[in-house]
């Protein structure tokens, strides 16, 4: 009985490349939510997503960042022309229904050089 | 008015005494309380919540404080104990909402044996 999988759990990306961050949900849970924890700060919303469609994505950047939750696969957090400004901890939950519990994974440590 | 704010940012406090975190918010809206315990390397994970028509509730050794009329809410967690140590997120939603979560930014709570 995994838990919510994310990978890599680290990741190096020198500014101006991209950074794919990935997410398995929970087994039998199809709502995925992705959370960014800069340091010395709580975990800010970024975005809500079922499969194939984005619900809720009031919290992501205009620019550079898009998300994905395909009908087969992970999900995708994708971060175009990284800068340092998007170091941080990237943390993904998931849940088998919108009000049900969330169970977040162990995040993924982005690190821009 | 979307802020959560958390205090103290960090805490020490003797094996068998009591912790106190405390958070207050703005938005009257929010309607479901949760409290998230995360160890170091760890993603956050659910200890306790609570919604605003009860003032207490208790799990164990951890009690929830719910006080609406002054917009506050507070962790107690009693006999406190070395495992106990980690970062205390409280977080705030509403409208059903439960997963797009407004956190605070953590107190670190380290319990001295």
């Amino acid at each position: 009985n995994a838990g919510v999988m994310q990978n890599p759990r680290h990741l190096v990306r020198r500014r101006g490349q991209e950074a794919r961050l990935r997410c398995s949900p929970m087994k039998g849970h199809s709502h995925v939510y992705w959370y960014r924890q800069l340091p010395e700060e709580g975990l800010k919303f970024m975005v809500y997503l079922q499969k194939e469609n984005i619900i809720d994505e009031s919290g992501m950047p205009k620019e550079r960042f898009s998300a994905e939750f395909p009908k087969e696969g992970p999900s995708i957090l994708r971060i175009q022309q990284v800068v340092r400004g998007d170091s941080a901890a990237y943390f993904c939950a998931s849940s088998r229904q919108s009000g049900a519990e969330a169970f977040f994974g162990q995040g993924t440590r982005l690190t821009v050089v | 008015q979307q802020q959560v704010k958390q205090s103290p940012q960090s805490l020490i406090v003797q094996k068998g005494g009591i912790s106190i975190i405390n958070c207050a918010y703005e938005n009257t809206a929010f309607d479901y309380f949760p409290w998230y315990q995360q160890f170091p390397g760890k993603g956050p994970a659910l200890l306790i919540a609570i919604r605003p028509d009860v003032s207490e509730k208790k799990e164990g050794r951890f009690t929830i404080s719910f006080n609406k009329s002054a917009k506050q809410f507070s962790l107690h967690i009693m006999d406190s104990q070395p495992g106990d140590s980690a970062t205390y997120f409280c977080a705030a939603t509403y409208g059903g909402a439960t997963n797009k979560l407004i956190f605070g930014t953590g107190t670190l709570l380290a319990v001295q044996p």
